[in-house]
């Protein structure tokens, strides 16, 4: 499997233009997260999915961002303006709840998206 | 916040020397996992101990757990500069979800 991953890997772009991240998670897996990760306030869960169904938005900053899971394969975290704060790395995660025990409780990363906002 | 503290925050030793770090936590938990951060890389699984465990070991590495302190050590024994990165606990809290609290990180650096 490829693993989970995530596009663009990086993405540079100015103050009040939209922006989507995407992730596409490891095959078969029924958890996909969320997570921005800053110098600041460091690894942060944004919104989690189960099923494609989102479970707990809790994290998710503003109302600028929002998520959306279609399908089992596919994810988009979107945000609409962007601003210079948005600035961050932005992980998406993915895990099963079908795997042995102490895989099932593992999350697996992708490669995450650096966002600059001018 | 319910998020992890770890300590150190930073650490440097030299090539085969031990590095511990330590992570706290505030509610009780079904179990703990160590991640690996390398620097512009996702994070890395290293291990999970539970709330029954005490001591789990897994190659080089050795985690320990106090539930009574609320506490765990993650020990890298006879460490290479290939470890340096950033290491953070995350806490499972239970329920039915595979949600996971990170802690704030400790970044190791292995001097060769």
């Amino acid at each position: 499997d490829a693993g989970v991953i995530q596009s663009p890997r990086h993405e540079v772009t100015e103050m009040g233009q939209e922006v989507t991240l995407r992730c596409k998670p490891i095959s078969g897996h029924d958890y996909l997260f969320w997570y921005r990760q800053t110098m600041m306030r460091g690894l942060e869960l944004l919104i989690y999915f189960n099923n494609n169904v989102p479970i707990d938005d809790s994290g998710m900053p503003e109302d600028r961002f929002s998520a959306k899971m279609p399908n089992a394969s596919f994810s988009t975290l979107k945000i609409q303006p962007s601003e210079p704060r948005d600035s961050a790395v932005y992980f998406c995660a993915s895990s099963s709840s079908w795997s042995q025990q102490e895989e099932q409780e593992t999350q697996y990363f992708g490669p995450g998206t650096r966002l600059l906002v001018l | 916040s319910q998020q992890g503290e770890e300590d150190p925050q930073a650490l440097s030793i030299q090539e085969g020397e031990n590095a511990t770090m330590n992570c706290s936590y505030k509610t009780s938990i079904n179990n703990l996992q160590w991640y690996r951060q390398n620097s512009g890389r996702g994070l890395v699984h290293l291990i999970l101990i539970r709330s029954n465990e005490r001591e789990k070991h897994s190659g080089r590495l050795r985690v320990t757990l106090d539930t009574s302190k609320k506490s765990s050590s993650l020990l890298i024994t006879a460490s290479r500069a290939a470890d340096t990165a950033s290491y953070f606990c995350a806490t499972d809290y239970g329920g039915a979800t595979n949600k996971l609290i990170f802690g704030t990180g400790t970044l190791l650096a292995v001097q060769p």
